[in-house]
């Protein structure tokens, strides 16, 4: 089935402990991306990938890093997590072809005490 | 920039009603555009997509009509089920905006009583 996988699903942690998200698609997607989701404030990009070893900064990109290392694989690391960054978080991929539609993950929901 | 308005929710109708909500959008090129379902705990589905004007997308009994002349990309549906209870985000993307991402609506939640 073609599919984004994130893991986890929910994650509760305290200030500063580094984590990692992971993110992987199985669609063969040069395309993948993060974005937070947040009452009030909408869905957000955070980074994106345009191919392997090609990242860049999205509209909130403070906090957070990312590394694609491999086409599948896209994680997201908060190396110093703090409470603003408690937050639904969604991976996504799609073609390269930048109006083709993006492919969601099931979310993680983070929270940060 | 480019920018999708929504009509604001929440929309409650009565199981088989008919469905409208209204998209609209500005985009400097020729975006494509995308409904979006966000069921209550999960991640954002696809609904449906057009890709150029007076393309209609389908999907499940929805649909919805790519308006060049009007900007428009609304969201249709002849008889609603209380499963289809969830919030419907419009949005666009297109080649030349900056980074690829999804410009998106602020949602619409919708529900459907029994």
């Amino acid at each position: 089935e073609a599919q984004v996988t994130q893991n986890p699903r929910y994650l509760i942690t305290v200030t500063g402990k580094k984590l990692t998200v992971t993110c992987s698609q199985n669609m063969n997607h040069e395309y993948m991306s993060w974005y937070r989701q947040d009452p009030g404030l909408g869905l957000r990009q955070i980074y994106y990938s345009m191919n392997v070893e090609v990242t860049d900064k999205g509209d909130v990109p403070e906090g957070y890093k990312v590394s694609r290392k491999e086409k599948r694989n896209f994680p997201l690391i908060l190396e110093s997590p703090s409470p603003n960054q408690t937050s639904l978080y969604f991976c996504a991929s799609s073609f390269g072809r930048l109006d083709s539609p993006l492919h969601f993950g099931n979310g993680t929901r983070l929270t940060v005490t | 920039g480019d920018s999708v308005t929504q009509m604001e929710g929440p929309v409650t109708l009565s199981e088989e009603a008919f469905l409208t909500i209204n998209c609209t959008y500005t985009a400097t090129g020729y975006p494509s555009l995308f409904w979006y379902v966000q069921y209550p705990g999960e991640g954002l589905q696809l609904l449906l997509k057009a890709t150029k004007a007076d393309d209609k997308g389908s999907n499940k009994g929805f649909e919805a009509t790519y308006r060049k002349e009007t900007t428009s990309f609304h969201l249709e549906k002849g008889s609603v089920q209380v499963s289809d209870s969830a919030v419907y985000f419009c949005a666009l993307r297109e080649i030349y905006n900056q980074g690829g991402k999804l410009i998106f609506g602020q949602g619409t939640e919708l529900s459907v009583k029994p």
